[in-house]
């Protein structure tokens, strides 16, 4: 069974740091690209960011370059979203997905973590 | 980015009628679209990729349709498990988008 849990989440101030991490099991981590998706509350859905299975290509939405970086351990079948200079607006739950196959940027998202909530107090 | 509209916002029908949700795309994605249910306090479950394929365990009642810009969800017979809010998202171009979501109430 495909297991996705985040950890990490919490209260920061605006401008902060905060790292968030997502344990993988049930599947063969090191074959997949891996992403976050995140949730503002009562809101949509918004990609955030994506790595391919070999952590050779990672990209960002536009609202969270520069600030958030994204990696992966395939020794270890994590996932981390590293995220600085954050902003009322990064307020949200954060879900670790699966891709369907290595490469990040044709994905839909077969399996979804329950999510970690950041919350940037202004 | 390619802006994906789902209509209506909300579609309230009760138990054992079909339910017809829409997504239009602002471009074509050919068939590389995807729909998602979501539960209060849960995570997007995917149900249907690539148009009109299931995904793993969804049961028959749910079908998807549509290429290009125009998409379609059907719900063939509502099961009270059913009543949640869907989302569209496309994977043809980057940025990866979802659309706005439609929820669906009894």
């Amino acid at each position: 069974e495909v297991q996705l849990v985040e950890s990490g989440g919490g209260l920061v101030r605006r401008g902060g740091s905060l790292r968030l991490s997502c344990s993988a099991s049930g599947f063969s981590f090191s074959g997949y690209a891996m992403h976050w998706v995140r949730q503002a509350p009562g809101r949509g859905l918004e990609h955030v960011s994506a790595i391919s299975s070999d952590s050779g290509n990672k990209y960002y939405a536009d609202s969270v370059t520069g600030r958030f970086t994204i990696s992966r351990d395939n020794s270890k079948s994590m996932l981390y979203l590293q995220m600085s200079a954050l902003r009322a607006e990064d307020t949200a739950l954060y879900f670790c997905v699966k891709g369907p196959w290595p490469g990040p940027t044709h994905n839909y998202f077969d399996y979804w973590g329950q999510g970690s909530l950041v919350t940037v107090s202004s | 980015e390619i802006v994906l509209t789902q209509s209506p916002a909300t579609l309230s029908l009760s138990p054992g009628e079909r339910a017809t949700l829409s997504c239009r795309a602002s471009q074509s994605v050919s068939s590389y679209l995807a729909w998602y249910q979501q539960k209060p306090g849960q995570a997007p479950r995917l149900l249907i990729y690539d148009a009109s394929n299931r995904a793993t365990g969804i049961p028959a009642r749910f079908s998807g349709s549509g290429s290009g810009t125009d998409f379609t969800l059907t719900i063939s017979s509502l099961e009270p498990e059913d009543f949640a809010v869907y989302y569209c998202q496309q994977r043809n171009n980057w940025p990866i988008t979802f659309g706005q979501g439609t929820r669906l109430e009894i």
